[in-house]
């Protein structure tokens, strides 16, 4: 079955730090790949997404993720946090056979200290 | 435009009890999804809807229950609710014919069993 893991579950940072949090997933074929982000108190709502094509990509708010296919990652990165980026990180996959199927990983809980 | 809405947002129901939670997609979308969130699984994948047709469903009991309405609102239902049915539900809408996972998300409906 197909997995996601994200291997922090609570990383905390100061402004100005830099971010990498890890996604890596299990599944052999041709994914579609994403970060979705929770804001205290919001919706979940899509930060970036990889289809196909360049394996950087850029997001809002000055995220990016790197899609590296013979190592199953999609890493989300910032190279400056803010305080405002304190918010749960989920990393998601989905094939294109299952259609709105997402498997999502367990989160990642960033708290950002001003 | 209006986003995803979910009714109610809060609601106590007792073991044995039914519940039906209720979804209005972005206007012009037709895919609507449903995800389970809890604290020890994460988000999990319920059902997918597109006019009217469960396209796709994930590994839960029978007990939970969807349908789509012409006017591409959804409702879930779960019967003979259990106190591990406590969750944030969540509905996720997209205009996309074919899913792609990117998807927009209400604010979600609290269920607490007691």
């Amino acid at each position: 079955a197909q997995s996601v893991s994200q291997h922090n579950h609570h990383v905390i940072l100061s402004e100005a730090a830099s971010l990498e949090l890890g996604c890596n997933y299990s599944y052999g074929g041709t994914v579609n790949l994403f970060w979705y982000v929770q804001y205290p108190g919001q919706h979940l709502q899509l930060l970036l997404k990889y289809f196909s094509g360049d394996p950087l990509v850029k997001g809002i708010k000055g995220f990016e993720a790197e899609f590296i296919k013979s190592k199953f990652s999609f890493n989300l990165r910032k190279p400056s946090v803010q305080w405002s980026d304190t918010a749960e990180y989920f990393c998601a996959v989905t094939t294109y056979n299952q259609g709105g199927k997402l498997i999502f990983g367990q989160g990642t809980e960033l708290s950002v200290k001003p | 435009k209006a986003g995803v809405t979910q009714t109610p947002r809060y609601l106590i129901k007792t073991r044995g009890q039914q519940v039906t939670l209720s979804c209005s997609p972005i206007s012009g979308h037709r895919s609507v999804s449903w995800y389970q969130q809890t604290p020890g699984q994460g988000l999990q994948f319920l059902f997918e809807y597109f006019s009217e047709t469960q396209r796709n469903k994930g590994n839960f009991p029978g007990r939970f229950s969807g349908r789509q309405f012409s006017n591409s609102r959804s409702e879930m239902n779960v019967s003979t609710l259990e106190l591990g049915d406590s969750a944030l539900y969540l509905c996720a809408s997209t205009q996309d014919r074919v899913n792609t996972g990117e998807l927009f998300f209400g604010e979600g409906s609290r269920l607490t069993v007691l």
